[in-house]
């Protein structure tokens, strides 16, 4: 059965870094692309980016362009978002999503993980 | 604001039928890139509803159906039931942005 398994909750500083990971379990990691989206409070979701985890590359929404950091490490079947210089905006649920190509369905979601940003 | 348009909200009795429009333009929806539909409930992971346009993932009641014209499309649910009350998300590729896009979503509140 696929399946992902986010990391847990995470409180941090502005300014800080957050990396928060995503396990992917039941099928061929390196053959689906894994997208991250978040969703703000009382907001919608948002495409951040995605990563190959074949090849390693990346693209990343204008957004988020210089403050995320997609990797992954294939040997353990784990994909990694990083942050840095948060702000309060930040504060989001994320969500790690496989999918077929860049353009396919996000058919596989992790179960978000809560981060929170504080002043 | 997104780059896909929903309807921020739309209502229905049990039994009813609702559509909820998704709106884009020539850079994604009408440059042919396909639309997906997700369900989302508070709390809980989004839920792939509908991909490519028209196409049910295995266990999605056939009361959910999608639909594709020029720059828009469309998502129809049937026989509404109280368990259809969420948030539904349409997602596209934008080659303009050379990314994924979600609408703002739509919530539907069953009455």
């Amino acid at each position: 059965q696929e399946q992902l398994v986010q990391s847990g909750a995470e409180v941090k500083k502005a300014g800080a870094s957050v990396k928060v990971s995503c396990k992917a379990s039941g099928y061929t990691f390196t053959g689906y692309y894994m997208h991250w989206v978040r969703q703000a409070p009382g907001q919608g979701l948002k495409w951040m980016g995605w990563i190959n985890p074949n090849s390693g590359g990346t693209n990343f929404a204008r957004n988020f362009q210089g403050r995320v950091t997609m990797t992954r490490d294939t040997s353990i079947s784990t994909a990694y978002m990083e942050l840095s210089r948060l702000t309060s905006d930040d504060t989001a649920i994320y969500y790690c999503a496989t999918a077929g190509d860049v353009v396919a369905a996000m058919d596989i979601w992790g179960q978000g993980t809560t981060v929170t940003v504080s002043s | 604001q997104s780059v896909l348009t929903q309807p921020p909200s739309v209502s229905g009795a049990p039994g009813q039928r609702v559509t909820i429009s998704c709106t884009g333009s020539s850079s994604n929806i009408g440059a042919g890139y396909d639309v997906h539909w997700y369900q989302h409930l508070p709390g809980t992971a989004p839920k792939l509803l509908i991909y490519a346009n028209s196409n049910r993932p295995s266990g999605v009641p056939d009361r959910f159906s999608g639909s594709k014209s020029g720059t828009s499309a469309s998502l129809a649910i049937t026989g509404l039931q109280t368990e259809d009350e969420a948030d539904y998300y349409c997602q596209s590729y934008d080659t303009s942005l050379s990314g994924s896009v979600f609408g703002g979503g739509t919530k539907l509140t069953v009455l």
